[in-house]
């Protein structure tokens, strides 16, 4: 399997922008996180899927941030209009089944820079 | 108070030394997972434990649930063991991960 595949590896734009980042999960995975990692911070759960549905979305920052997961092997996470304090590391991390506490796998992130 | 620490946040040691990493957490926990994030920045799972002891070549990990406390220890170290090692607890009212700020190794030569 090629485990969890993100894509941009890298994203560099403008303030204001929109954003668009993509999280392919492991096939057969049922959950997916969506996370944020700055050095401040340390690493955030932002949202996470259970079945293509969002189950807790408590750690999406504001409105300008929006995740969607049209079917089990795609996610989009948004951000529009994006803003320098985005920058950071955004991670996508699929497991078997969240409920039962199973191993996550993470993708090698993309790493966004906001000008 | 972040509810889930690790101690310490930094550590050097010499190639070949035992090393020992704590993870403290406030919250009740299921389980806890230990990652493996390099330089280039990929999360790698280590272990992910409920109870007792798991071993993997030289890293063990143990957790004891009634103190909410595990640690990460590796054995006879090596610098390709250097990197950033962070303890994330499943609890809260969603069971979702809480994340440690994460445990800087460094292995010299």
């Amino acid at each position: 399997d090629a485990g969890v595949i993100q894509s941009p590896r890298h994203e560099v734009t403008e303030m204001g922008q929109e954003v668009t980042l993509r999280c392919k999960p492991i096939s057969g995975h049922n959950s997916l996180f969506w996370y944020r990692q700055t050095m401040m911070r340390g690493l955030e759960l932002l949202i996470y899927f259970n079945n293509n549905v969002p189950i807790d979305d408590s750690g999406m920052p504001e409105d300008r941030f929006s995740a969607k997961m049209p079917n089990a092997s795609f996610s989009t996470l948004k951000i529009q209009p994006s803003e320098p304090r985005d920058s950071a590391v955004y991670f996508c991390a699929s497991s078997v089944d969240r409920r039962t506490y199973n191993e996550q796998f993470f993708g090698p992130g993309t790493r966004l820079t906001v000008l | 108070k972040n509810e889930v620490e690790q101690s310490p946040q930094n550590l050097t040691a010499q190639e070949g030394e035992f090393i020992t990493i704590n993870c403290s957490y406030s919250v009740g926990i299921s389980a806890l997972h230990w990652l493996q994030q390099h330089p280039g920045g990929g999360i790698v799972s280590l272990f992910m434990l409920s109870s007792g002891k798991k071993k993997h070549g030289r890293l063990i990990a143990t957790i004891n649930i009634q103190e909410k406390h595990s640690s990460l220890h590796i054995t006879a170290s090596h610098p390709r063991d250097s990197a950033v090692y962070i303890c994330a607890a499943y609890g809260g009212s969603q069971g979702n991960l809480i994340f440690g700020k994460g445990t800087k190794l460094s292995v010299k030569p």
